[in-house]
């Protein structure tokens, strides 16, 4: 059974500080990593995605990927209330095909 | 660029009804997904189709079926509804591959 592990918070940050929301799974075959941001009774929205090790920075968000941990995590700067949300991890199983497994979500709160 | 569409927005049933939501996908995208999202969970894969033929499926009864068309459209049915299949359906299309996933703006189905 592949899983995504995510804290599922609240995790609460002030406004212009960093936000670091973790993931780890258990496929250690999986290649591809997503971050999907959803607002409260809408869709998932993509944020960002990795495919190797290390940091991949666009914008004020930055995606992380340690495969021998089999840890992904985001990083979002300057933090503003618009970034409330639940964040999803997703990791695609070994082989790709784009069949996604989620984790449950990190909820964030950036409070002014 | 038109996106992922889905309809309709909202559906209600009763137990033991079958229903049909709809997805167009985004232009350019051949591969369509869907996922099945309880609230306070993060979504499930149902299935995905490939040049109109089923590419993969999750772990979900035969009584969820679905369709490609060969304009990449799709349907997913579901026959004989039971309460716990209340959920948000999500369809996501994508260029196939590794490529991320983007999603439509979901059907809401309540049953009752």
């Amino acid at each position: 059974q592949k899983e995504v592990e995510q804290n599922s918070g609240p995790l609460s940050v002030p406004e212009g500080a960093i936000a670091s929301l973790n993931c780890t799974y258990s496929d250690r075959g999986s290649q591809s990593f997503f971050w999907y941001r959803q607002y409260s009774g809408k869709s998932p929205e993509l944020i960002m995605f990795i495919y190797s090790n290390g940091d991949k920075e666009d914008g004020r968000f930055t995606a992380q990927l340690n495969k021998a941990s089999q840890y992904v995590s985001l990083l979002i700067r300057d933090s503003q209330p618009s970034d409330s949300a639940t964040y999803l991890c997703a990791v695609n199983e070994e082989g790709g095909g784009n069949k996604l497994t989620f984790g449950t979500g990190t909820q964030l709160k950036v409070e002014l | 660029e038109t996106g992922v569409t889905q309809s309709p927005t909202h559906l209600i049933k009763t137990r033991g009804q079958q229903v049909t939501l709809r997805c167009s996908s985004q232009s350019g995208h051949n591969t369509v997904s869907w996922y099945q999202q309880a609230l306070g969970q993060g979504p499930q894969f149902i299935f995905q189709y490939y040049r109109e033929e089923e590419n993969g499926r999750g772990n979900f009864p035969p009584r969820f079926s679905g369709l490609q068309f060969p304009n990449y459209s799709s349907e997913l049915n579901v026959n004989a509804l039971e309460l716990d299949d209340s959920a948000l359906y999500l369809c996501a299309s994508s260029q196939g591959g590794n490529s991320p996933l983007h999603f439509g703006n979901g059907t809401r189905l309540t049953v009752t």
